[in-house]
């Protein structure tokens, strides 16, 4: 079946360092990939998507690009600040799923950015 | 924000109790979702709705029912609550349930069972 592996957290780093989260995901066809991010006491929200190999999504500064040959979708940001403070889940919706495309999604990664 | 709303945001019961969680949404969208969020176990789907009166489980459907009279409003209910189900669920909803299938959360409800 389908699965995503998110690396463990929390992550804590200091503002303006650089960020990475890693995630592989394993999938009978060819994924869409996701990043949600969770903001304290609120629901996710698309932070960014990718529908096919090499595609690079982007949004507030953060880019994820969807690697085919290492199956991996990984975060990063070049600056990170105090608001980015938040979980973030990867997650893929997978064709090839008996025809459904209910995403599947990582455990999530606390992120802990101090001043 | 105010196209998906969950009620109640919090709730506290007594074991062997009956819940019912609403999701209502504004989007007309046809497929609806329930989640549940715990720690060290992410996002796991309870049951999903296609459409009005068509639903399926997810897997951890056990000690859960839904309903789907209206697309706008999909229930949860958990029939006899257990301590086990203390968790904070999360309505979702999408349009299109194929492809690159975006869900939008609701602000979740927080269910504490004593």
């Amino acid at each position: 079946g389908n699965s995503v592996t998110q690396m463990e957290g929390p992550v804590t780093l200091s503002e303006e360092a650089f960020l990475t989260i890693n995630c592989t995901y394993t999938a009978t066809g060819y994924p869409s990939l996701f990043w949600y991010v969770q903001y304290p006491g609120e629901g996710l929200q698309l932070l960014l998507k990718a529908t096919k190999a090499d595609d690079k999504g982007s949004n507030k500064g953060f880019e994820a690009t969807y690697r085919k040959e290492t199956t991996s979708f990984h975060l990063e940001k070049g600056s990170v600040q105090v608001s980015d403070s938040a979980v973030y889940f990867c997650a893929l919706s997978d064709p090839e799923s008996g025809g459904s495309y209910i995403p599947t999604f990582g455990r999530g990664t606390s992120l802990i950015v101090h001043p | 924000d105010a196209g998906i709303t969950q009620s109640p945001r919090h709730k506290v019961t007594e074991t062997g109790t009956p819940v019912t969680l609403r999701c209502h949404q504004t989007e007309n969208h046809r497929y609806m979702y329930w989640y549940r969020q715990d720690p060290g176990h992410g996002l796991r789907l309870i049951h999903y709705s296609y459409g009005v009166k068509d639903t399926d489980k997810g897997e951890v459907s056990d000690g859960y029912s839904v309903s789907r009279s209206k697309t706008e409003d999909f229930l949860l209910t958990l029939e006899s609550a257990t301590s086990s189900q203390t968790s904070v669920y999360f309505c979702a909803i999408s349009d299109t349930g194929t492809g690159a299938n975006v869900l939008t959360f609701g602000a979740g409800s927080r269910l504490t069972v004593l």
